[in-house]
């Protein structure tokens, strides 16, 4: 079956430096990333839609300049968290479309849980 | 955004008995989906049921979906401890766009 992966699963950094997770999907090709955001004991936000080779869609109230999205590939996008701070701790969890699966062929990765002290 | 509330938002049950959880949404989908989540974990995908389906079974799941009010359940039989977990719903209201998580329930079963 379709397998993305994260990197790295946890992380852990100071306050005002950058974390940059990795979202891979290493046995099909994804146009299509989605990344999501969750707060302890809530539900999955999303934040953004990627496109393989074009800027991301942001949904509203995520900041762009905050949270950078690089969609460089057919298998990987990356989410940079810019300046953390202790409030962007969350589990951070990317979805990738198969490009050649139907339109609701979707699969998760593990997440990656970010601590900020 | 949200588009999906789920009821109960937390559910204790016996093992053997069955679990019903409920997910109301606001807007037309194309589809809606059901995952489950371990505390701490990634998610596992349970089903889905389009818009034009009223009900689909999966081993010990059941799905309905009414359209007309907007709502779905999930139906767990003969709950196992190991069914403990955070069950989410998730709409699509165009396909090939994003999932749109509801609340979800906590269900505990206990042995």
């Amino acid at each position: 079956g379709a397998v993305v992966s994260q990197h790295p699963s946890r992380v852990i950094c100071k306050s005002g430096t950058s974390v940059k997770i990795e979202c891979r999907s290493l046995d099909f090709q994804a146009t299509t990333m989605f990344w999501y955001r969750q707060f302890p004991k809530q539900s999955l936000m999303l934040m953004a839609t990627s496109n393989e080779g074009s800027k991301a869609t942001y949904e509203q109230g995520v900041e762009k300049d905050k949270f950078l999205i690089n969609h460089a590939s057919l298998t990987l996008s990356t989410l940079t968290v810019t300046s953390a701070h202790p409030e962007d701790s969350s589990f951070y969890i990317c979805s990738a479309k198969d490009r050649r699966g139907g339109p609701d062929t979707q699969y998760f990765g593990p997440g990656t849980r970010l601590t900020v002290l | 955004s949200q588009q999906g509330e789920e009821d109960p938002q937390a559910l204790s049950i016996q093992e053997g008995e069955n679990a019903t959880m409920n997910c109301s949404y606001k807007t037309s989908i194309n589809n809606l989906q059901w995952y489950r989540q371990n505390s701490g974990r990634g998610l596992v995908h349970l089903i889905l049921i389009r818009s034009n389906e009223r009900e689909k079974h999966s081993g010990r799941l059941r799905v309905t979906l009414d359209t007309s009010k907007k709502s779905s359940s999930l139906l767990i039989t003969a709950s196992r401890a190991a069914d403990t977990a955070s069950y989410f719903c998730a709409t699509v209201l165009q396909a090939g766009t994003a999932l749109i998580f509801g609340k979800g329930t906590t269900l505990s079963v206990s042995s």
